[in-house]
């Protein structure tokens, strides 16, 4: 059983607030990973860290910045929302460095931005 | 560019009768080949998984998928559908070398008809 949590689930919240999503996971995971996924579309990686104090930008460019002070932990930042940030925005972790672990998903957060 | 192509958005079957998902990616070496399942309101759960070897695999919930080098194809497949499958099913592509990130399908969605 994977224990990977995002908080809140659904937000709703107006244009220029900041905003930061949970994400925390209690399996000793070195990996962690922020995935936006939009209907009907693949999911596309915004950021990921490999350990505490290690953070780097996905594939796809956002503008959203995230943290890795504690390895279970893994907050992802939003300065000044947009509507253009309305998505699903998914976590995951995975085991060791150097490898090809499986990724265990939270259940998401889906954000809206009026 | 790697790519990942799942040519179906959507299908339809039956309870009981059997269900093939399509999966093509497109990469110059054999990859590392994951199918993942998304249930309503829950995380993305890995299902199989293939690496070398045996290129009939086997997953969780019944589920197999075949890797075919020819057709550059890792098709999931199920000899019997419940109505508890009714989910979207994603494929996922790793390159060796690209930092352990996943490219991604769009999905498919499955409904079951009772």
């Amino acid at each position: 059983e994977a224990d990977i949590y995002q908080t809140p689930r659904y937000l709703v919240i107006g244009t220029g607030k900041k905003i930061t999503l949970e994400c925390s996971q209690t399996m000793g995971h070195d990996k962690m990973y922020w995935y936006q996924q939009d209907p009907g579309m693949e999911l596309h990686l915004i950021h990921y860290s490999y350990g505490v104090n290690s953070t780097e930008k996905g594939d796809l460019s956002s503008e959203s910045t995230v943290s890795r002070i504690r390895t279970e932990h893994f907050p992802l930042t939003l300065e000044s929302a947009r509507p253009s940030h309305t998505s699903q925005y998914l976590c995951a972790s995975s085991g060791s460095s150097g490898s090809w672990d499986t990724q265990y998903f939270g259940p998401g957060t889906r954000l809206t931005v009026l | 560019a790697q790519s990942v192509t799942q040519p179906d958005i959507h299908i339809t079957v039956s309870e009981g009768a059997s269900l093939e998902l399509r999966c093509n990616y497109s990469y110059g070496a054999t990859p590392y080949l994951f199918w993942y399942v998304q249930s309503p309101g829950q995380g993305l759960q890995l299902l199989l998984k293939y690496f070398s070897g045996d290129t009939l695999v086997q997953g969780i919930k019944g589920f197999e998928a075949e890797f075919k080098r020819s057709q550059s194809s890792f098709n999931l497949r199920k000899p019997s559908v419940h109505w508890s499958d009714a989910a979207e099913y994603f494929c996922a592509v790793g390159a060796p070398g690209s930092n352990y990130q996943l490219i991604w399908g769009a999905g498919t969605k499955l409904i079951i008809k009772p």
